[in-house]
């Protein structure tokens, strides 16, 4: 297994429903990335959360990390149609807190409106 | 924010021929950028690490005579492609870290290449 598998492979929900999706990771890490995708567009950051720190806020946006379990997720609340992409976590090399990041499989959220 | 372009956006070549793709950090230095790779449906996959004044850092698997990497300014990576076939036929993305904020990448748009 590689660094950052996020789960589900893909989310369907209605406008207006939370969104949740995880990723958990093998080596440790300074810190944890979560960028969006739209489809056939570059990527963008979301949000960085610290090995120490448990949750962090960003509008809509809420992430947690579990250093002990080797997991983080993402939670999108109320959510919109516009909030449909692909979603990805991702990290730097083990102990760095920059550098080559290495990506997780992706979560495809559709929002229907 | 921090902006990164790539250009061209998309390019259809024919199989045998040389494509080069241009990364550029708008309005921050960039000592380090990266290029990453992604098929259809797929995450990125990270291909070489690139340098300003120094030689890209390859990974594994990835052949540095293919896919040629020149980052010649604090603003400028350029990855091209030599003797594109078929299968080289992907979407390729670079990022680049902003001079002391290496924290955090911005991603260009992504350039779509289709050899024929």
């Amino acid at each position: 297994s590689q660094q950052g598998e996020e789960d589900p492979q893909a989310l369907s929900i209605q406008e207006g429903e939370n969104a949740t999706m995880n990723c958990s990771y093998k080596t440790s890490i300074n810190n944890l990335q979560w960028y969006r995708q739209n489809s056939g567009r570059g990527l963008v950051h979301l949000i960085l959360i610290r090995s120490n720190e448990r949750e962090k806020h960003s509008g809509r946006l809420r992430v947690t990390l579990d250093t002990s379990k080797k997991s983080s997720s993402l939670l999108i609340t109320a959510s919109r149609a516009a909030d449909t992409a692909s979603y990805f976590c991702a990290t730097p090399p083990g102990g760095t807190s920059y550098g080559k990041l290495t990506f997780g499989q992706g979560t495809i959220l559709t929002v229907h409106p | 924010g921090a902006v990164v372009s790539q250009h061209p956006s998309r390019v259809i070549c024919k199989s045998g021929t040389s494509v080069k793709i241009e990364c550029r950090s708008l309005d921050f230095q960039a000592t380090t950028m990266f290029w990453y790779r992604q098929f259809p449906k797929q995450s990125l996959m990270l291909m070489a690490t690139s340098n300003e004044g120094s030689k890209a850092t390859y990974e594994q698997g990835v052949e540095k005579d293919k896919f040629l990497i020149n980052h010649a300014s604090l603003t400028l990576s350029t990855l091209t492609v030599t003797s594109a076939h078929p299968e080289d036929s992907s979407f390729y993305i670079c990022s680049a870290s902003p001079r002391f904020r290496e924290e955090t990448q911005y991603f260009g748009p992504g350039t779509r290449l289709l050899v024929l």
